[in-house]
């Protein structure tokens, strides 16, 4: 688990505001991921990267901006904050397709 | 696309007890299917998993069983201890385009009574 970190781990910000969520992977793991977590709705996918360079959009993609430039790291855009932003955000990794996903420790993102 | 449904959403068993949590996917090419238990504040870990070619899995306390026919699985958790306690996902791979991921149902909070 150390092999994956997410920063911040708290963070608070203002509505219309840009925010970017880190993630940084020590494994070489090809695919990335990034949920969010809200009560009720279990882990839902916002993007995913199967490499460098590659990125899908998930189930809920809308207001959020990824990249891939190095396969270490998978930074999350906030492009501009909403208040329905607010929520826990992990991001995952792994090495294979239909494989064990590793989460991060999370991010606590509040949008005031 | 994958769609999973998780069952029930709260448990509550009392220590020693067993406890079952059922899953039904919608995608009959998934082919893998882990169970995630998440304790508060941390991150999900899995705990098991299943493929596609076998029906049965155990570890220790745990089982899960498949039943692709049906397009359903299940974790059980026997002899339940208050470590137990956790909000517990399951979820199925999506193929859809060629790309692969986890689909995960909504979660189940276990809650194990002393």
């Amino acid at each position: 688990d150390a092999g994956i970190t997410q920063s911040p781990r708290y963070k608070i910000t203002e509505t219309g505001r840009q925010v970017t969520l880190m993630c940084h992977q020590t494994w070489s793991h090809s695919y990335m991921f990034w949920y969010r977590q809200d009560l009720g709705h279990g882990l839902r996918l916002i993007y995913y990267s199967a490499a460098a360079d590659i990125t899908d959009k998930g189930e809920v993609p809308d207001g959020y901006v990824v990249s891939r430039s190095k396969t270490e790291n998978f930074p999350l855009t906030l492009e501009s904050a909403t208040r329905s932003q607010t929520s826990v955000y992990f991001c995952a990794s792994t090495g294979l397709a239909s494989d064990t996903q590793y989460f991060g420790p999370g991010t606590r993102l509040t949008v005031l | 696309g994958e769609n999973v449904e998780q069952h029930p959403s709260t448990l509550s068993v009392q220590e020693g007890d067993s406890a079952v949590i059922k899953c039904t996917y919608s995608d009959s090419a998934s082919n893998y299917f882990p169970w995630y238990k998440q304790e508060l504040g941390k991150r999900p870990q899995l705990i098991i998993d299943i493929r596609s070619n076998v029906g049965e899995k155990k570890d220790q306390r745990i089982a899960v069983t498949l039943n692709k026919t049906a397009k359903h699985f299940s974790l059980h958790i026997t002899e339940t201890q208050p470590e137990d306690s956790a909000v517990y996902f399951c979820a199925a791979s999506e193929t859809q385009g060629g790309s692969e991921k986890l689909v995960f149902g909504k979660g189940t909070k276990l809650t194990v009574n002393p």
